[in-house]
């Protein structure tokens, strides 16, 4: 079965610490894998998508298929990365279809 | 503000009453989706549409209905079968998949939060 599991609901850091958000999936074969944020009272949107390899407002996700993992990272945690993130994965029934995890909210304090 | 449009941003629904969510798209995209978002469980596929005049199941549609009657319009229906209606409700589209690597990208709307009187 095709799954996303993010097994924490809530992340809490001071601002300057690293920050990982869990993601792990569960696909058979090569997955595509975004993480989305919602911003408070902001509608959700990409924040990025792993086989565009890139950077975005300082966070970076690898794709470990060993691990069946796309983790979340930044180096240095900014108070206005607090927020709701969503890990997702596109069905395999090319359909466009994402199967969110649960979403982790990031709490960054002062 | 262009993009996806929802309204009403928050409705009330009565017992028994169907409610109608309207979702409105100017991207021209070809597919449109029905989430679900309660607190811990993510979000969760009600309808999908991959073309007008054409729509699909997804996790969760018990409850609900939809139509695409036309590319720009998506609406959702709540019927008075859904038992636990109150929730906030997203849109999405996307590109035709086709469209090379801009596909699979969906963009949201801002939600209507429904509530049960």
């Amino acid at each position: 079965a095709q799954r996303v599991t993010q097994p924490e609901k809530l992340l809490s850091v001071f601002k300057g610490a690293p920050v990982e958000l869990k993601c792990n999936y569960s696909y058979s074969g090569s997955p595509e894998l975004f993480w989305y944020v919602q911003y408070s009272r902001q509608r959700l949107q990409l924040l990025l998508r792993h086989i565009s390899r890139e950077s975005i407002k300082g966070f970076t996700a690898d794709l470990n298929k060993g691990e069946t993992s796309f983790h979340l990272k930044k180096p240095f945690a900014q108070e206005e990365d607090s927020a709701m993130y969503y890990c997702a994965l596109i069905d395999s029934s090319n359909t466009g279809k994402l199967i969110f995890g649960q979403g982790t909210t990031l709490q960054v304090k002062p | 503000d262009g993009g996806i449009t929802q309204s009403p941003k928050y409705l009330f629904r009565k017992e028994g009453q169907n409610v109608t969510l309207s979702c409105e798209q100017n991207l021209n995209h070809d597919a449109m989706y029905w989430y679900r978002q309660d607190p811990g469980q993510g979000l969760r596929l009600i309808y999908y549409s991959q073309i007008v005049n054409d729509f699909q199941k997804g996790d969760i549609a018990e409850g609900y209905s939809v139509s695409r009657e036309k590319k720009e319009s998506f609406p959702l229906t709540v019927t008075s079968a859904q038992k636990n209606p109150t929730a906030f409700y997203l849109c999405a589209s996307s590109i035709d998949a086709a469209q090379g690597t801009a596909k699979n990208i969906q963009y949201f709307g801002a939600g209507t939060r429904l509530s049960v009187l």
